[in-house]
């Protein structure tokens, strides 16, 4: 039981690129979220899903698209990548009850 | 989102008890108490979380004031595998979404 699943664990791009991050999970959950964490500070909700084929947008959601045409899938993608976006980012799952289970995170640099 | 105030850093011997304060005067009726830790270069680990009445499991303990204005989380034993960054969290029962705040980073020593 892996529980959420991140890919790739890290990636560097160059400016301009596009790329999609995978989180993948095996708990059936119905949520599942994507944040940003930067430097010294706490996580920033991106964009999150209520349930399959659902996306709703959260805090910091310009330049990055999600989708969720799976139950156990949510793919965050960068359209053009920029430096702005070089950060941690991690994807969580929930179940509607009790605590998140997050994933062990994508470092993504983009120069 | 109603806003939770934790100490920026608190300090612990190893095999103490641990008791890290949140403040959160603003909170609302529907405003679950969560509690979650992140451990270095890891992703955040639920820890614990409850509504009004004080809530114990294998991790910690959480202790909830009789106005809710106010909780604690406790580590009955710190270990060096405790330190990390603890986030107290308001999330309300309608809502969907945890939103951080910078937490408090828990050095341990022995």
């Amino acid at each position: 039981n892996a529980g959420v699943t991140q890919t790739p664990k890290f990636r560097v791009l160059k400016t301009g690129q596009s790329m999609t991050l995978l989180c993948a999970q095996d708990m059936n959950h119905e949520y599942m979220y994507w944040y940003r964490q930067d430097p010294g500070m706490g996580l920033r909700l991106i964009h999150y899903s209520v349930g399959e084929g659902t996306t709703a947008k959260g805090e910091v959601p310009d330049g990055y698209n999600v989708s969720r045409l799976k139950k156990q899938n949510f793919l965050l993608g960068l359209e053009s990548a920029a430096p702005s976006q070089t950060s941690v980012y991690f994807c969580a799952a929930y179940p509607g009850v009790g605590g998140y289970t997050f994933g062990s995170g994508t470092r993504l640099t983009v120069v | 989102d109603a806003k939770t105030t934790q100490p920026n850093s608190m300090e612990s011997n190893e095999e103490e008890p641990v008791h890290l304060p949140c403040n959160h005067s603003t909170i609302s009726g529907t405003d679950y108490i969560h509690w979650y830790r992140q451990l270095p270069s890891q992703g955040p680990e639920y820890v614990i979380h409850g509504l009004t009445s004080n809530v114990n499991n294998r991790m910690a303990s959480l202790a909830i004031a009789e106005d809710r204005k106010s909780s604690t989380l406790i580590l009955h034993r710190a270990t060096l595998r405790d330190a990390a960054v603890y986030y107290c969290i308001l999330r309300d029962i309608t809502a969907s979404k945890l939103t951080f705040g910078t937490g408090t980073r828990l050095q341990v020593t022995l």
